[in-house]
Protein backbone atom coordinates (compact mmCIF):
# COMPACT_ATOMS: atom_id res chain seq x y z
CA UNK A 1 0.00 0.00 0.00
CA UNK A 2 1.25 3.59 0.49
CA UNK A 3 2.09 5.69 2.80
CA UNK A 4 3.24 8.79 3.97
CA UNK A 5 4.39 9.22 7.70
CA UNK A 6 5.35 12.30 9.41
CA UNK A 7 5.11 12.98 13.15
CA UNK A 8 2.08 13.86 14.76
CA UNK A 9 3.08 16.98 16.75
CA UNK A 10 6.30 19.06 17.46
CA UNK A 11 6.95 21.66 19.74
CA UNK A 12 9.55 24.26 19.33
CA UNK A 13 10.15 28.14 20.70
CA UNK A 14 10.24 31.31 18.55
CA UNK A 15 13.63 32.05 17.21
CA UNK A 16 14.63 28.83 17.06
CA UNK A 17 14.39 26.44 13.90
CA UNK A 18 12.81 23.36 13.13
CA UNK A 19 12.29 20.68 10.64
CA UNK A 20 9.58 18.54 9.89
CA UNK A 21 10.40 15.07 8.59
CA UNK A 22 8.73 13.03 6.18
CA UNK A 23 8.89 9.54 4.16
CA UNK A 24 6.91 7.88 1.76
CA UNK A 25 6.28 4.83 0.03
CA UNK A 26 3.86 5.24 -2.97
CA UNK A 27 3.89 3.76 -6.37
CA UNK A 28 5.73 5.81 -8.38
CA UNK A 29 7.29 9.58 -7.40
CA UNK A 30 5.97 12.58 -9.14
CA UNK A 31 6.82 15.57 -6.80
CA UNK A 32 6.35 15.67 -3.30
CA UNK A 33 4.49 18.67 -1.85
CA UNK A 34 3.93 20.56 1.09
CA UNK A 35 0.90 22.59 2.59
CA UNK A 36 0.61 24.99 5.80
CA UNK A 37 -2.92 24.65 7.67
CA UNK A 38 -3.58 27.15 10.35
CA UNK A 39 -6.66 25.69 12.31
CA UNK A 40 -9.95 26.24 10.74
CA UNK A 41 -8.43 27.72 7.40
CA UNK A 42 -7.50 26.11 4.30
CA UNK A 43 -4.67 24.16 3.49
CA UNK A 44 -2.28 26.36 1.60
CA UNK A 45 1.13 25.58 -0.48
CA UNK A 46 4.45 25.58 0.56
CA UNK A 47 6.92 24.08 -1.55
CA UNK A 48 7.21 21.38 -4.12
CA UNK A 49 10.47 19.17 -4.57
CA UNK A 50 10.35 16.94 -8.05
CA UNK A 51 14.07 16.44 -7.85
CA UNK A 52 16.83 15.79 -5.23
CA UNK A 53 17.94 18.73 -3.26
CA UNK A 54 16.92 21.69 -0.92
CA UNK A 55 14.51 24.43 -2.56
CA UNK A 56 14.75 27.26 -0.30
CA UNK A 57 12.41 30.23 0.24
CA UNK A 58 12.57 33.07 2.79
CA UNK A 59 12.67 31.20 5.78
CA UNK A 60 11.16 27.67 4.60
CA UNK A 61 13.32 25.58 2.98
CA UNK A 62 12.29 21.69 1.50
CA UNK A 63 14.78 18.91 0.98
CA UNK A 64 14.05 15.61 -1.39
CA UNK A 65 16.00 12.40 -1.28
CA UNK A 66 14.05 10.70 -3.63
CA UNK A 67 16.51 6.94 -3.17
CA UNK A 68 15.77 7.38 0.60
CA UNK A 69 11.81 7.80 -0.07
CA UNK A 70 12.72 11.29 2.64
CA UNK A 71 11.67 14.64 3.02
CA UNK A 72 12.12 17.59 5.70
CA UNK A 73 10.19 21.19 5.87
CA UNK A 74 12.91 23.51 7.56
CA UNK A 75 11.33 26.79 9.48
CA UNK A 76 13.57 29.04 10.53
CA UNK A 77 13.58 32.03 12.85
CA UNK A 78 10.59 30.80 13.96
CA UNK A 79 7.20 33.05 14.63
CA UNK A 80 4.43 32.58 16.72
CA UNK A 81 2.35 32.57 13.19
CA UNK A 82 3.85 29.67 12.05
CA UNK A 83 2.06 27.41 14.69
CA UNK A 84 0.24 25.02 12.00
CA UNK A 85 -0.63 21.89 10.85
CA UNK A 86 2.35 21.13 8.02
CA UNK A 87 1.12 18.22 5.72
CA UNK A 88 3.16 16.27 3.14
CA UNK A 89 1.55 15.27 -0.24
CA UNK A 90 3.34 12.99 -2.99
CA UNK A 91 2.12 12.76 -6.24
CA UNK A 92 2.05 8.92 -7.47
CA UNK A 93 2.62 7.13 -10.97
CA UNK A 94 -0.97 8.18 -11.51
CA UNK A 95 -0.20 11.94 -10.26
CA UNK A 96 -2.89 11.34 -7.66
CA UNK A 97 -2.10 13.12 -4.45
CA UNK A 98 -1.33 10.36 -1.34
CA UNK A 99 -1.67 12.78 1.50
CA UNK A 100 -0.17 12.62 5.12
CA UNK A 101 -2.05 13.49 8.33
CA UNK A 102 0.28 16.27 8.66
CA UNK A 103 2.80 17.50 11.80
CA UNK A 104 1.25 19.88 14.24
CA UNK A 105 3.59 22.27 15.04
CA UNK A 106 3.23 24.18 18.35
CA UNK A 107 5.25 27.49 18.40
CA UNK A 108 6.50 28.78 22.36
CA UNK A 109 7.21 31.83 23.53
CA UNK B 1 -14.06 37.55 -4.34
CA UNK B 2 -10.55 35.48 -5.23
CA UNK B 3 -9.29 31.80 -4.79
CA UNK B 4 -11.69 29.01 -3.73
CA UNK B 5 -14.95 29.79 -1.76
CA UNK B 6 -17.32 27.08 0.24
CA UNK B 7 -20.79 27.75 1.89
CA UNK B 8 -21.66 27.02 4.44
CA UNK B 9 -18.65 27.26 6.77
CA UNK B 10 -20.33 25.24 9.60
CA UNK B 11 -23.42 22.70 9.25
CA UNK B 12 -24.82 20.81 11.79
CA UNK B 13 -27.80 17.83 10.31
CA UNK B 14 -29.66 14.94 11.48
CA UNK B 15 -29.14 11.41 9.97
CA UNK B 16 -32.26 11.85 8.02
CA UNK B 17 -31.52 15.73 6.44
CA UNK B 18 -30.71 16.75 3.27
CA UNK B 19 -28.05 19.44 2.26
CA UNK B 20 -25.86 20.73 0.01
CA UNK B 21 -21.67 21.78 0.27
CA UNK B 22 -20.96 24.02 -2.69
CA UNK B 23 -17.89 25.66 -3.81
CA UNK B 24 -16.80 28.27 -6.32
CA UNK B 25 -13.39 29.10 -7.67
CA UNK B 26 -12.53 32.07 -9.35
CA UNK B 27 -9.51 31.03 -10.41
CA UNK B 28 -9.79 29.63 -14.02
CA UNK B 29 -9.15 26.04 -12.95
CA UNK B 30 -10.49 23.45 -15.07
CA UNK B 31 -10.08 20.55 -12.07
CA UNK B 32 -12.39 20.52 -8.97
CA UNK B 33 -11.67 18.18 -6.09
CA UNK B 34 -13.83 17.44 -2.80
CA UNK B 35 -12.38 16.10 0.11
CA UNK B 36 -13.08 14.75 3.81
CA UNK B 37 -10.54 15.64 6.50
CA UNK B 38 -11.20 13.93 9.93
CA UNK B 39 -8.74 14.47 12.79
CA UNK B 40 -5.80 13.30 12.84
CA UNK B 41 -5.95 11.53 9.54
CA UNK B 42 -4.47 12.06 6.13
CA UNK B 43 -6.78 14.13 3.45
CA UNK B 44 -8.96 11.42 1.78
CA UNK B 45 -9.63 12.23 -1.41
CA UNK B 46 -13.40 11.86 -2.16
CA UNK B 47 -13.97 13.18 -5.94
CA UNK B 48 -12.27 14.93 -8.67
CA UNK B 49 -13.81 17.01 -11.85
CA UNK B 50 -11.74 17.83 -14.68
CA UNK B 51 -13.59 19.80 -17.43
CA UNK B 52 -17.07 19.31 -15.41
CA UNK B 53 -16.20 15.81 -16.14
CA UNK B 54 -15.83 12.90 -12.98
CA UNK B 55 -12.30 11.70 -13.44
CA UNK B 56 -12.33 10.00 -9.75
CA UNK B 57 -15.10 8.33 -7.00
CA UNK B 58 -12.28 6.69 -4.55
CA UNK B 59 -15.35 4.43 -3.48
CA UNK B 60 -17.44 7.06 -1.52
CA UNK B 61 -21.22 6.28 -0.16
CA UNK B 62 -23.57 6.89 -2.41
CA UNK B 63 -25.22 9.16 0.90
CA UNK B 64 -22.06 11.55 -1.24
CA UNK B 65 -23.61 12.59 -4.35
CA UNK B 66 -21.08 15.17 -6.40
CA UNK B 67 -22.39 18.00 -8.90
CA UNK B 68 -20.57 19.83 -11.00
CA UNK B 69 -22.28 22.15 -13.23
CA UNK B 70 -19.18 23.72 -15.07
CA UNK B 71 -15.67 24.37 -14.12
CA UNK B 72 -16.58 26.93 -11.44
CA UNK B 73 -18.86 25.25 -9.14
CA UNK B 74 -18.93 22.08 -7.30
CA UNK B 75 -21.76 20.65 -4.76
CA UNK B 76 -21.66 17.83 -2.88
CA UNK B 77 -25.28 16.66 -2.09
CA UNK B 78 -25.56 14.97 1.13
CA UNK B 79 -28.31 12.63 2.81
CA UNK B 80 -29.27 10.14 5.46
CA UNK B 81 -25.61 10.40 6.47
CA UNK B 82 -23.71 8.62 9.39
CA UNK B 83 -22.35 10.46 12.90
CA UNK B 84 -19.02 9.08 11.35
CA UNK B 85 -19.22 11.68 8.39
CA UNK B 86 -19.26 14.92 10.89
CA UNK B 87 -15.56 15.85 9.62
CA UNK B 88 -14.21 19.19 7.54
CA UNK B 89 -14.53 18.92 4.00
CA UNK B 90 -12.32 20.70 1.66
CA UNK B 91 -13.06 21.97 -1.85
CA UNK B 92 -9.64 22.16 -3.85
CA UNK B 93 -9.19 23.38 -7.85
CA UNK B 94 -6.01 23.18 -9.95
CA UNK B 95 -5.25 23.98 -13.27
CA UNK B 96 -5.87 20.45 -14.61
CA UNK B 97 -6.15 16.98 -12.73
CA UNK B 98 -3.30 14.71 -13.15
CA UNK B 99 -0.11 15.77 -14.78
CA UNK B 100 3.34 17.35 -13.10
CA UNK B 101 3.01 20.26 -10.61
CA UNK B 102 -0.29 20.36 -10.12
CA UNK B 103 -0.58 22.46 -6.80
CA UNK B 104 -3.94 22.67 -5.56
CA UNK B 105 -5.68 25.25 -4.47
CA UNK B 106 -8.16 24.54 -0.84
CA UNK B 107 -11.62 26.41 0.61
CA UNK B 108 -11.93 27.01 4.04
CA UNK B 109 -13.75 24.29 4.14
CA UNK B 110 -16.97 23.52 5.87
CA UNK B 111 -16.80 21.66 9.26
CA UNK B 112 -19.78 19.24 9.28
CA UNK B 113 -21.03 17.69 12.35
CA UNK B 114 -23.72 14.94 11.97
CA UNK B 115 -26.24 14.07 15.18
Amino acid sequence: GQNIDQPTEMTATEGAIVQINCTYQTSGFNGLFWYQQHAGEAPTFLSYNVLDGLEEKGRFSSFLSRSKGYSYLLLKELQMKDSASYLCAVLDSNYQLIWGAGTKLIIKP
Amino acid sequence: ETGVTQTPRHLVMGMTNKKSLKCEQHLGHNAMYWYKQSAKKPLELMFVYNFKEQTENNSVPSRFSPECPNSSHLFLHLHTLQPEDSALYLCASSPNSGGEYNEQFFGPGTRLTVL
